[in-house]
């Protein structure tokens, strides 16, 4: 059963950091494409950071670029996500979300997530 | 960048069909995924490209993709289809970004 678990949110001040990770069991990690996708409260859901399956290409989007960083280490099914430079914006849900995949080649789609983690950035 | 844009309600009847629309720039062309978030949960995927589903999803969901209008549609609507549905799309030539979300719609079942 794929299963992904998300930890390390928590209240944080504006300017302040947080390291989210996200646990995967069930399935290949190494061979899947990885996402974190976040949703403010009563908003909807807004992708936030793409990292290939071997790490080696990586997107943000432009709300988060420059202050957010994406990994991953295969060794540990584990995938992560550095936030820095944290404002009242930021305050979400984050979820870590499996691309689907066939072949080798991702979908574009969003297979399965983890139950999320809540971050709050305020003072 | 690219803009989905979806009805923030629509409401139906047990037993009924809902429909719900999303709008985007000749999303005919590209492939459109859906999920569906009930409330305190995460998303679950119901529908992928335009019209498949996924194992366990039941029938009564499907969808359609022409245009700039892509819909999905349910069928014989239970209690428990009530939540939020959104629609989902890759740009796989930008990297701006690449996923790009619907604004919502939430689905009330009278």
């Amino acid at each position: 059963e794929v299963q992904l678990v998300e930890s390390g949110g928590g209240l944080v001040q504006p300017g302040g950091s947080l390291r989210l990770s996200c646990a995967a069991s069930g399935f290949t990690f190494s061979s899947y494409e990885m996402n974190w996708v976040r949703q403010a409260p009563g908003k909807g859901l807004e992708w936030v950071s793409y990292i290939s399956s071997s790490g080696s290409t990586i997107y943000y989007a432009d709300s988060v670029k420059g202050r957010f960083t994406i990994s991953r280490d295969n060794a540990k099914n584990s995938l992560y996500l550095q936030m820095n430079s944290l404002r009242a914006e930021d305050t979400a849900v984050y979820y870590c979300a499996r691309e689907g995949n066939r072949d080798g080649y991702n979908l574009g789609y969003f297979d399965y997530w983890g139950q999320g983690t809540l971050v709050t950035v305020s003072s | 960048s690219y803009v989905l844009t979806q009805p923030p309600s629509v409401s139906v009847a047990p037993g009924q069909t809902a429909r719900i629309t999303c709008g985007g720039n000749n999303i005919g062309s590209k492939s459109v995924h859906w999920y569906q978030q009930k409330p305190g949960q995460a998303p679950v995927l119901v529908v992928y490209d335009d019209s498949d589903r996924p194992s366990g999803i039941p029938e009564r969901f499907s969808g359609s993709n022409s245009g700039n209008t892509a819909t999905l549609t349910i069928s014989r609507v239970e209690a428990g289809d009530e939540a939020d549905y959104y629609c989902q799309v890759w740009d796989s030539s930008s990297d701006h970004p690449p996923y790009v979300f619907g604004t919502g719609t939430k689905v009330t079942v009278l």
